[in-house]
């Protein structure tokens, strides 16, 4: 069974170009969540998205935005990119809403802002 | 805001020996999940163990295992016969009992030496 999928891995952007990543969660899996990962500030949740429908969001400027499609998979966008939105972005998903399932992780999506 | 504090940013432990890592948190539900995650050098996140608030006894996963401490709103992790391969970053997690996210801590340095 394949784990969560993120994509791309790396990437390199421009201030004030926008950035779209990809989330394919764990077969079955309806509920995505993303978050951010810098040394400053840790980690810190974005969003969560169940039933295409986004069900929490975290305290980030609209800037971020994301959608979940009706085969789970997930994207983010940051749109106007700064220097502080250098991060890693992890995914993860969790088979439905319901807080005692567990959640898993992708391995991330590196992106650096220059 | 309701947070989750871990006081030591670096711990190190000799191999084979016993290590306890500290977390503390707040929250206004009676109910809800705390969570240890591993996180290596790949950057996964990599669930360690899970404790649900309302049950008492504390969970065991192999060489890892929890003091949950409800009224004191304490939940550390306490790994046995430490190994090289328990070099990483540890977050202490709370999720609440709606949906799927999670606050996390700062995060510990774990260093196991040889």
């Amino acid at each position: 069974k394949a784990g969560v999928t993120q994509t791309p891995r790396y990437l390199i952007k421009t201030r004030g170009q926008q950035v779209t990543l990809s989330c394919s969660p764990i077969s079955g899996h309806r509920s995505v969540s993303w978050y951010q990962q810098t040394p400053g500030q840790g980690l810190q949740f974005l969003f969560e998205y169940f039933s295409e429908t986004q069900r929490n969001k975290g305290n980030f400027p609209g800037r971020f935005s994301g959608r979940q499609f009706s085969n789970s998979r997930s994207e983010m966008n940051v749109s106007t990119l700064e220097l502080g939105d250098s991060a890693l972005y992890l995914c993860a998903s969790s088979i439905d809403w319901a807080s005692g399932n567990t959640i898993y992780f992708g391995e991330g999506s590196w992106l650096t802002v220059v | 805001a309701q947070t989750v504090t871990q006081s030591q940013p670096e711990m190190s432990v000799q191999e084979a020996e016993t290590v306890t890592l500290s977390c503390t948190y707040d929250t206004s539900e009676n109910n809800y999940y705390l969570f240890w995650y591993k996180q290596p050098p790949s950057r996964q996140m990599i669930l360690v163990i899970r404790q649900e608030a309302y049950k008492q006894q504390n969970a065991t996963e192999n060489r890892f295992s929890v003091n949950f401490q409800k009224a004191a709103k304490s939940f550390s992790l306490k790994i046995s016969d430490s190994q090289l391969g328990d070099t990483a970053m540890y977050f202490c997690a709370r999720r609440n009992n709606a949906g799927n996210m999670l606050t996390f801590g700062g995060g510990t340095r774990l260093m196991v030496k040889p």
